[in-house]
């Protein structure tokens, strides 16, 4: 079975810096790979997709990169401010049958 | 337009209780998607919808869970007999119907069993 890899320990980095957030994967390459954002209490929120075929997506401050070599998307938030603090989630459509497999999702703090 | 809307926010029920939690997708959207988060935890795939097709129920943990889509539009999903391991947030996304497509979360079900 599909199973996909965030760093479970919390990532705390200063205002200012450049945050880059990891998703492993194992088995099949995704069709698409898909970053969320969760705020506590609410659902995700949508950020940026790529596709098997992209090497790198930019959106602003937002940045994917995907690897199907290594099996592997690298999320890059360049210049963080506290309000990037939240829960970062990658998800993957396996093959495009539009059945999403989530990570566990990584916890970003951005201290002041 | 109104995003997904899902109610109730939270639900709190007796072990051995049938729930329905209700999803309203955006309007258009022909995908809808139920997940479950635990505490801590990613977010487990359900149940998906797509337009009139048969729906893909190969992540429902046992027979006691089941959902409708009426109209292709509203949804519904029912637990039968809950169980405390049955707790969690209940999720629902509504897309455009392909995998290049963000989905579009509802705030979801918070469902605690006692």
């Amino acid at each position: 079975s599909q199973k996909i890899e965030q760093n479970s320990e919390a990532l705390n980095i200063q205002e200012g810096k450049t945050a880059t957030l990891t998703c492993n994967y194992t088995n099949y390459s995704p069709a698409y790979l898909q970053w969320y954002r969760q705020d506590p209490g609410r659902g995700p929120v949508f950020l940026l997709l790529i596709r098997e075929n992209e090497k790198e997506k930019r959106k602003e401050r937002l940045k994917v990169t995907f690897d199907t070599t290594l099996k592997q998307s690298l999320f890059h938030i360049t210049a963080s401010q506290p309000a990037d603090s939240a829960t970062y989630l990658c998800a993957l459509d396996i093959m495009g049958f539009n059945k999403f497999y989530f990570g566990s999702g990584t916890k970003l703090n951005v201290k002041p | 337009g109104a995003g997904v809307s899902q109610s109730p926010s939270n639900k709190v029920t007796e072990k051995g209780k049938d729930v329905e939690l209700r999803c309203d997708p955006i309007s258009g959207h022909t995908a809808l998607y139920w997940y479950r988060q635990s505490l801590g935890q990613g977010l487990e795939f359900l149940i998906y919808f797509q337009g009139n097709s048969a729906p893909d129920k190969s992540g429902l943990p046992s027979d006691r869970f089941s959902a409708e889509r009426t109209g292709g539009s509203v949804s519904t999903l029912t637990i039968q007999r809950t169980q405390q391991e049955d707790s969690a947030v209940y999720l629902c996304a509504s897309s455009l119907g392909s995998g290049n497509q963000p989905q579009h979360f509802g705030d979801g079900t918070r469902l605690s069993i006692l």
